[in-house]
């Protein structure tokens, strides 16, 4: 099955710095990678996505690269804010069955 | 987006009772369901997806008979902690998938004592 593999486990910044998170899979048919942010007690939510037939999608301070060849997608996200500060989870999925296996997640503080 | 609800938000039981937990999506039909649970700064771990009108498929090392999972209906799916322990206590999360996207509810975190 898919294994996906998430880095760093945590990550500490000074506001306005930019943090990067990345991970990478195993499974060379998954095709749809989304993001999800998770507040302390509360769901995740999808914050940003990408398929495997695009390279990079950005959406206002966040944008996520795929690098198909080498199994790996990263988050960045610039200009952070203290309202940042969250666990990020990855996730890698087929599209047809759609059971995404979860990374580990990454513990972003971000420090006024 | 699509908007997934779950009921209760918290619970807690003593231990060697049976707990339900609802999952619903409100504005959306759902075939498939999936539930998770996560402990402490841990990641999500998917226990079961939920098929609706049939049996619900169950990852290895989960209790089918611990864990019963009903999906009556598009819009709503159920897990049922029997016989809890205080090892079951944790936050129990279930999702529901539109088009290619996955929604999650807002958990429920039970507590056995």
């Amino acid at each position: 099955g898919e294994n996906v593999e998430q880095h760093p486990s945590t990550l500490s910044v000074q506001e306005g710095d930019s943090a990067v998170i990345k991970c990478t899979y195993s499974d060379s048919a998954s095709n749809y990678f989304p993001w999800y942010k998770q507040e302390l007690g509360k769901r995740p939510q999808l914050i940003i996505d990408i398929r495997s037939n695009v390279g990079e999608k950005k959406d206002q301070r966040i944008a996520v690269t795929l690098n198909k060849t080498a199994k790996h997608f990263s988050l960045h996200i610039t200009e952070t804010q203290p309202e940042d500060s969250a666990v990020y989870f990855c996730a890698a999925s087929t599209g047809g069955s759609y059971i995404p296996t979860f990374g580990r997640g990454t513990s972003l503080i971000v420090h006024p | 987006g699509a908007v997934v609800s779950q009921h209760p938000s918290w619970v807690i039981c003593k231990s060697g009772t049976s707990v339900k937990i609802e999952c619903r999506s409100l504005d959306f039909q759902a075939t498939t369901m999936f539930w998770y649970r996560q402990f402490p700064k841990q990641s999500l771990m998917l226990m079961a997806t939920s098929n609706e009108g049939s049996k619900a498929t169950y990852e290895q090392g989960v209790e089918k008979d611990k864990f019963l999972i009903n999906h009556a209906s598009l819009t709503l799916s159920t897990l049922t902690v029997t016989s809890a322990h205080p090892e079951d206590s944790s936050f129990y999360i279930c999702s529901a998938s539109s088009r290619d996207t996955q929604y999650f509810g807002p958990g429920t975190r039970l507590t056995v004592l």
